[in-house]
């Protein structure tokens, strides 16, 4: 079975600076993608971000890339240069083989606090 | 402007009564899922849908069904509605396996 865990429950910066939110998975499937989406106290669910498990490059878009360490079965998000509209909850999810690659497995979030 | 709407936005229910959601999409995709977003426990699938009439079970499905008659619209029931299936529930859609997904703007759900 997929698992995906993020341990940090909240986190705070400081605007301007650099935060990571740590994202570790478990699977045994050889081939698998891995993706960040931000939710704002809106609620809504938006996409920031994909890696999939042969890149052979770490993902960026933006101010978000991804600290893809397969080896250690880790997909760290790190945002450059904060903005206090970065506040929200961040998930980080998963889709492998085992699931037909057709469904997501998300982990708890974590909730990103950027003050002034 | 969305390619996917849930309705309705928000809903009051009282225990014991059926409830279905809706999740309609414009964007022709294949996939169609129903997931609920409780604190502590992120988002947990529910059902899916990877065609008209082909569904299946997620994590969370004991006490909800779904329906799929046109790939349009993703039906999801709580046949009789019970307080622990208070939440918000979001649907979303993939265009093909691989792909990720784009949700609805989710449906807050009230068991009284």
């Amino acid at each position: 079975a997929q698992k995906i865990t993020q341990t940090q429950p909240g986190m705070f910066v400081q605007e301007k600076e650099a935060v990571t939110l740590d994202c570790t998975y478990d699977t045994s499937d050889p081939s698998y993608g891995l993706f960040w989406y931000k939710q704002p106290s809106s609620g809504e669910m938006i996409f920031l971000i994909y890696q999939g498990s042969y890149d052979q490059q770490n993902a960026t878009e933006g101010r978000y890339s991804l600290n893809f360490q397969k080896a250690r079965k880790s997909a760290n998000l790190v945002i450059s240069a904060s903005q206090l509209g970065d506040s929200a909850m961040y998930f980080c999810a998963m889709r492998g083989q085992n699931s037909g690659y057709s469904t997501l497995t998300f982990g708890k979030g974590t909730m990103l606090l950027v003050s002034p | 402007d969305a390619g996917i709407t849930q309705s309705p936005r928000h809903k009051v229910t009282e225990t014991g009564t059926p409830v279905t959601l809706r999740c309609h999409q414009t964007e022709n995709h294949r996939y169609m899922y129903w997931y609920r977003q409780d604190p502590g426990h992120g988002l947990r699938l529910i059902h899916y849908s990877y065609g008209v009439k082909d569904t299946d079970k997620g994590e969370v499905s004991d006490g909800y069904s779904v329906s799929r008659s046109k790939t349009e619209d993703f039906l999801l029931t709580l046949e009789s509605a019970t307080s622990s299936q208070t939440s918000v529930y979001f649907c979303a859609i993939s265009e093909s396996q691989g792909y990720g997904y784009t949700f609805g703007s989710g449906t807050r759900l009230t068991v009284v």
